[in-house]
């Protein structure tokens, strides 16, 4: 069965301050694919990154770093220099691949809540 | 390009009564899945569609039916409402389906239809 834990339920920092949010998951699969979500408070869920299971580079996007380590099914997010914008609710996700007959379908974790204080 | 539409933005509706909720994906966007979210469960799959056949289900009654039309829009609809079913319902809309490998796929969400069920 596939799972995703985000152990982290809630999270305040102030502005400027670095914050990670941790995600660890399960799988059998050996191809799988993994998201981050952003959720504001007007409700839609915001595409951040994805991530197939061969590529364990990490990756920076601005202020928005991923760690994705296979040996210890995480997919950890790092905002640097965190901004009052940045206060949402951060969700991560996984699916299978294609062929494995789960199309569209994600597993997402609780979300870890962000406030942000300026 | 516009992004993933959902109608209506707010719905209350009383127990035993159905609805339908709409939504049109982002153009030249043939995958639909759709999902609900709730404070105790998360964000949990409902079922996907593309080219106007269900490929995939997730384990909800069957009072939770869907389909997608030929201009890829969506309806999903729910009859003999519970209380239960209030919810934050979420569309997304992919080029083909989250899980593919042959290329970059996540899914885009729309705002969500919040129903109310008293």
């Amino acid at each position: 069965a596939q799972k995703v834990t985000q152990a982290q339920t809630e999270i305040s920092v102030v502005e400027k301050e670095d914050v990670t949010l941790d995600c660890v998951y399960e799988t059998r699969d050996t191809t799988y694919y993994l998201f981050w979500y952003k959720q504001p408070p007007s409700g839609e869920l915001v595409f951040l990154i994805r991530r197939n299971s061969f590529d364990e580079q990490n990756e920076i996007s601005g202020r928005y770093s991923w760690n994705f380590q296979k040996s210890t099914s995480s997919f950890n997010f790092t905002i640097t220099a965190s901004q009052v914008v940045d206060s949402a609710v951060y969700f991560c996700a996984l699916t299978r691949s294609y062929g494995s007959g789960n199309t569209g379908k994600l597993i997402f974790g609780q979300g870890t809540t962000l406030q942000v204080k300026p | 390009k516009a992004g993933v539409t959902q109608t209506p933005r707010y719905l209350i509706k009383t127990r035993g009564q159905q609805v339908t909720l709409s939504c049109s994906p982002i153009s030249g966007h043939r995958s639909v899945s759709w999902y609900q979210q709730t404070p105790g469960q998360g964000l949990q799959f409902l079922f996907e569609y593309f080219s106007e056949t269900q490929r995939n289900k997730g384990n909800f009654p069957g009072r939770f039916s869907g389909r997608q039309f030929s201009n890829s829009r969506s309806e999903m609809n729910v009859s003999t409402l519970e209380l239960g079913d209030s919810a934050l319902y979420l569309c997304a809309s992919s080029q083909t389906g989250t899980g593919d490998v042959r290329g970059n796929s996540p899914l885009h969400f729309g705002n969500g239809t919040r129903l109310t069920v008293t």
